[in-house]
């Protein structure tokens, strides 16, 4: 069945500092891609998205590019803050009829002023 | 007002009893979805439903049971709750495609139970 791979944490890092998270998944077909951020005591928020191959997803100043070569899905970004300290989860959507996400394990990021 | 919302948002209760789990949504969406997150382990998938008249059981649905009891209200029983479904419980929505767009789903705020 599908799977999603992530990069084990907890990360912490200074602020301005630059992020990568790890993802990689397994699935048959080409599934679509999500990165979702849950910040303390609140549920998932989509934090950015990509539908097929190469497409690049971003938002707030985050990037992840969808690699069908490499199955991979990682999350970037160049100066981070400590307002983007949360928990960040890879997930991938089937797309069939079902589209159920099948989420990693989540990566707990801290980010010290 | 959130458009998702979960109730209870924190629950104790002992070994044995009944629990429900409510989950109402004003996102006009058909598709909803319960799951359970464990520390390590991210969000597993208990029940999904596509409409009214439409349950399907999820990854881990044992001991756990669903009722639609309208597009917008996705309930989530615990018929005999046991210390292992202790977690935090997420209700999720997401239109068809087209326009929710390619599987997004959308949040609530989570439900922590904890079983004695």
């Amino acid at each position: 069945g599908d799977s999603v791979t992530q990069m084990e944490g907890p990360v912490t890092l200074s602020e301005e500092a630059f992020l990568t998270i790890n993802c990689t998944y397994t699935a048959t077909g080409y599934p679509s891609l999500f990165w979702y951020v849950q910040y303390p005591g609140e549920g998932l928020q989509l934090l950015l998205k990509a539908t097929k191959a190469d497409d690049k997803g971003s938002n707030k100043g985050f990037e992840a590019t969808y690699r069908k070569e490499t199955t991979s899905f990682h999350l970037e970004k160049g100066s981070v803050q400590v307002s983007d300290s949360a928990v960040y989860f890879c997930a991938l959507s089937d797309k069939g009829s079902a589209r159920q996400l099948t989420f990693g394990s989540g990566t707990q990021l801290t980010v010290l002023p | 007002d959130a458009d998702v919302t979960q109730t209870p948002r924190n629950r104790i209760t002992k070994t044995g009893k009944r629990i429900m789990l409510e989950c109402s949504q004003t996102k006009g969406h058909d598709r909803m979805y319960w799951y359970r997150q464990d520390p390590g382990l991210g969000l597993r998938l208990i029940y999904y439903s596509f409409d009214v008249k439409d349950i399907n059981k999820g990854e881990i649905s044992d001991g756990y049971s669903v009722s639609r009891q309208a597009q917008a209200k996705f309930s989530l029983s615990l018929e005999s709750a046991i210390p292992n479904q202790t977690a935090l419980y997420f209700c999720a929505t997401s239109g068809v495609a087209g326009t929710g767009g390619a599987g997004t789903q959308y949040f609530g705020p989570g439900t922590r139970l904890t079983v004695l």
